[in-house]
């Protein structure tokens, strides 16, 4: 059965570094991706980001210079790193993943909500 | 980028009634479109890959078509669980894109 779950800080102060973390089960991630998407309150969905099967990563042009997705496959785990984090980034954040042919995401978190506040 | 234009924002509809969203791309995406649906819980699932193609366990009231830019999910005879907000996404190129989402609500 395929699970993915998010996990880190609820609570994060402006300016400081986010990190979150997804932890998967019933699917190898070098087989397939593995994409972040966030909601802030009360809006739709944003595209954040992906590490690929391959390990190569994408990311949203508005948050490239702040961000990094990586992984570790032992612990099937997948890693997001937002720094300099404003009020904006206050969000849901949803690790997803991608079927490998058609690009669909046909599995989601239950989503990691993220507060940025002093 | 590419930007993903969803209309309308928000759908007044009865139950039975059939009804279409659309999704605009800001040029051809070559039918890399798929379709999602958030509950108001906050879970959300996909309905549509590549256009027009079914997600497995979604019912058959649901169809998506399209080709270029334009693109269309429809619901032939709404059910209760329908109400809900549905998301477009293009995969034809990074970054990907959602659109704006479209609430579909109970008149």
């Amino acid at each position: 059965q395929v699970q993915l779950k998010e996990s880190g800080p609820g609570l994060v102060q402006p300016s400081q570094t986010l990190s979150l973390t997804c932890t998967v089960s019933g699917f190898s991630l070098t087989s397939n991706s593995v994409h972040w998407v966030r909601q802030p309150p009360g809006k739709g969905l944003e595209w954040v980001g992906a590490i690929w099967s391959g390990g190569s990563t994408d990311y949203n042009s508005a948050l490239k210079s702040r961000l990094s997705i990586s992984r570790d496959t032992s612990k099937s785990q997948v890693f997001l790193k937002m720094n300099s984090l404003q009020t904006e980034d206050t969000a849901i954040y949803f690790c997803t993943k991608v079927q490998p042919y058609y690009y669909v995401m046909d599995a989601w978190g239950q989503g990691a909500s993220v507060t940025v506040s002093s | 980028d590419i930007q993903m234009t969803q209309t309308p924002s928000s759908m007044p509809a009865s139950l039975g009634e059939r009804v279409t969203i659309s999704c605009r791309a800001s040029q051809g995406i070559s039918n890399y479109l798929n379709w999602y649906q958030q509950k108001p819980d906050g879970t959300i699932k996909p309905l549509i890959y590549y256009t027009s193609n079914l997600q497995s366990g979604v019912p058959s009231r649901f169809s998506g078509s399209g080709s270029g830019t334009d693109y269309s999910l429809t619901i032939s005879s709404l059910e209760p669980e329908d109400f809900a907000m549905y998301y477009c996404q293009q995969y034809d190129s990074s970054p990907w894109t959602f659109g704006g989402g479209t609430k579909l609500e109970l008149k």
